[in-house]
C-alpha cells in the first residue's frame, strides 16, 4: 500500500532531550515536507527536500533539523526541544517537486514538551 | 509572500443542501491547488488536485475549480451528508519566483446537520 508513514504518533519529553521524528514513504517520491498544526495557527511548513541531499526553510525552521540522505526518508530532529514546540506534526510527500499527483500526508505525530 | 484565505472560517447547513467553500491565494505562481479534508486529531485526506492549468477537478459529489489569474478557487459540494462534517483545507504549492513552499489556508469547519 502506498503510504507515508511516521513514527511515533504520540510522544512525550523533556525540555532539552534531543529527539528525532522519522518519515518514510514507499512511493519514490522526491518531494517531502514536515508541517506543525496548532490551533489558531493551521498548518505551517517547516523544511521541505526538493529531492536527495536538497533541503530548504519553510515558513517556520527555527528549532528543528532535517536530512535526506536516502530517498524514502526524512526524518525530523529537535536538537533540544522545548514547550513552544509542542503541537501536532504531519509528513507528506508528492511525486515531484511541482506538485504532480499532489500531497499523501502521513497520520501525524503527536509531541508534548515538558 | 503567498497567503491563503479560506472563507467561510465555518459553516452549519441542513442535511441534502449544496454548499461552496472559498481559497483565495495572493499570488499567481503556483504548480497546484490542492484540497484536503481533516477530521478532528486525524489526518489529511486529500479530496481534489487542480494543475496550475486545469480549471476544475470533480470526484462524486465534489466539484473544485481553479481561477489562477484572480486567485480563486471552489470547492462545491452536492448534496451535503452529515459525514461530510470536518474541516476543510486549501494548499497552495508556490512556483518561481515564490520558490517551492506550500502554504495552507485556516480552513472551513463544516457541521452538516442530519
Amino acid at each position: 500500500e502506498a503510504q507515508v508513514t511516521q513514527n511515533p504518533r504520540y510522544l512525550i519529553t523533556v525540555t532539552g532531550k534531543k529527539l528525532t521524528v522519522t518519515c518514510s514513504q514507499n512511493m519514490n517520491h522526491e518531494y517531502m515536507s514536515w508541517y506543525r498544526q496548532d490551533p489558531g495557527l493551521g498548518l505551517r511548513q517547516i523544511y521541505y527536500s526538493m529531492n536527495v541531499e536538497v533541503t530548504d526553510k519553510g515558513d517556520v525552521p527555527e528549532g528543528y533539523k532535517v536530512s535526506r540522505k536516502e530517498k524514502r526518508n526524512f526524518p525530523l530532529i529537535l536538537e533540544s526541544p522545548s514547550p513552544n514546540q509542542t503541537s501536532l506534526y504531519f509528513c507528506a510527500s508528492s511525486l515531484s517537486t511541482g506538485g504532480s499527483g499532489g500531497y499523501t500526508f502521513g497520520s501525524g505525530t503527536r509531541l508534548t514538551v515538558v | 509572500k503567498q497567503e491563503v484565505t479560506q472563507i467561510p472560517a465555518a459553516l452549519s447547513v441542513p442535511e441534502g443542501e449544496n454548499l461552496v467553500l472559498n481559497c483565495s491565494f495572493t499570488d499567481s505562481a503556483i504548480y497546484n491547488l490542492q484540497w484536503f479534508r481533516q477530521d478532528p486529531g486525524k489526518g489529511l485526506t486529500s479530496l481534489l488536485l487542480i494543475q496550475s492549468s486545469q480549471r476544475e477537478q470533480t470526484s462524486g459529489r465534489l466539484n473544485a475549480s481553479l481561477d489562477k489569474s484572480s486567485g480563486r478557487s471552489t470547492l462545491y459540494i452536492a448534496a451535503s451528508q452529515p459525514g461530510d462534517s470536518a474541516t476543510y483545507l486549501c494548499a497552495v504549492r508556490a512556483a518561481p519566483p515564490g520558490g517551492f513552499k506550500t502554504i495552507f489556508g485556516a480552513g472551513t469547519r463544516l457541521f452538516v446537520k442530519a
